[in-house]
């Protein structure tokens, strides 16, 4: 599986856009690049995933380097609700497991 | 049903006894994973199914783990003579089989054991 580093925490104002960053230098050039976040006493919820353009739904959009290395989720709008734990994953296609990382805790300022 | 079903939410057991942890995947979803999260840690994979078969049990913490899965739906995880370091929220996940669609959890079973 491809590493990935992401920031342990970030804050954001409400109502202010937000960019979740994340390295995954080791991705494979088949691996697709998933995002789920968890709110507290949830479990994990899916976001977006991508392969190589960038993504758009109705939750957030992905930005994907050129060189998929990195990429970035971005919510336009920060809300309360989106206070959670953020999770970057490179995961090949198929049903093999996602591997979760420590991710990105994002807290939201009102 | 609407989404992937956890019972119970909620389980107290003494040290030693064995408890089972079921879950109710998405209609129509054929692979199925178990999770487990201890308190304040991330998500540990413990086991999937594509099917009935599990492809891959090399999360299973001890040979006190099991799961099983029937009809290519309902699974259950059981845990035999529990142990105080088995307390965690138990997660189950399913997912179609298809590059276009995520993963979906369930809310978990909140495991303790005293």
């Amino acid at each position: 599986d491809a590493k990935t580093t992401q920031p342990n925490s970030m804050e954001s104002n409400e109502e202010e856009p937000v960019h979740l960053p994340c390295n995954h230098s080791t991705i494979s050039g088949t691996d697709y690049i998933h995002w789920y976040r968890q709110l507290p006493s949830q479990g994990p919820e899916y976001v977006i995933h991508g392969l190589t353009s960038n993504v758009n739904n109705r939750m957030a959009s992905l930005a994907i380097a050129e060189d998929r290395k990195s990429s970035t989720l971005i919510l336009h709008r920060a809300t309360l609700r989106d206070a959670a734990v953020y999770y970057c994953i490179p995961h090949r296609s198929g049903n093999t497991p996602l591997v979760f990382g420590k991710g990105t805790r994002l807290s939201v300022i009102a | 049903g609407a989404g992937v079903s956890q019972s119970p939410s909620n389980k107290v057991t003494e040290k030693g006894k064995d408890v089972e942890l079921r879950c109710d995947p998405i209609s129509g979803h054929t692979a199925l994973y178990w999770y487990r999260q201890s308190l304040g840690q991330g998500l540990e994979f413990l086991i999937y199914f594509q099917g009935n078969s599990a492809p891959d049990k090399s999360g299973l913490p001890s040979d006190r783990f099991s799961a099983e899965r029937t009809g290519g739906s309902v699974s259950t995880l059981t845990i035999q003579r529990t142990q105080q370091e088995d307390s965690a929220v138990y997660l189950c996940a399913s997912r179609e089989g298809t590059v276009n669609y995520g993963y979906t959890f369930g809310s978990g079973t909140r495991l303790t054991v005293v």
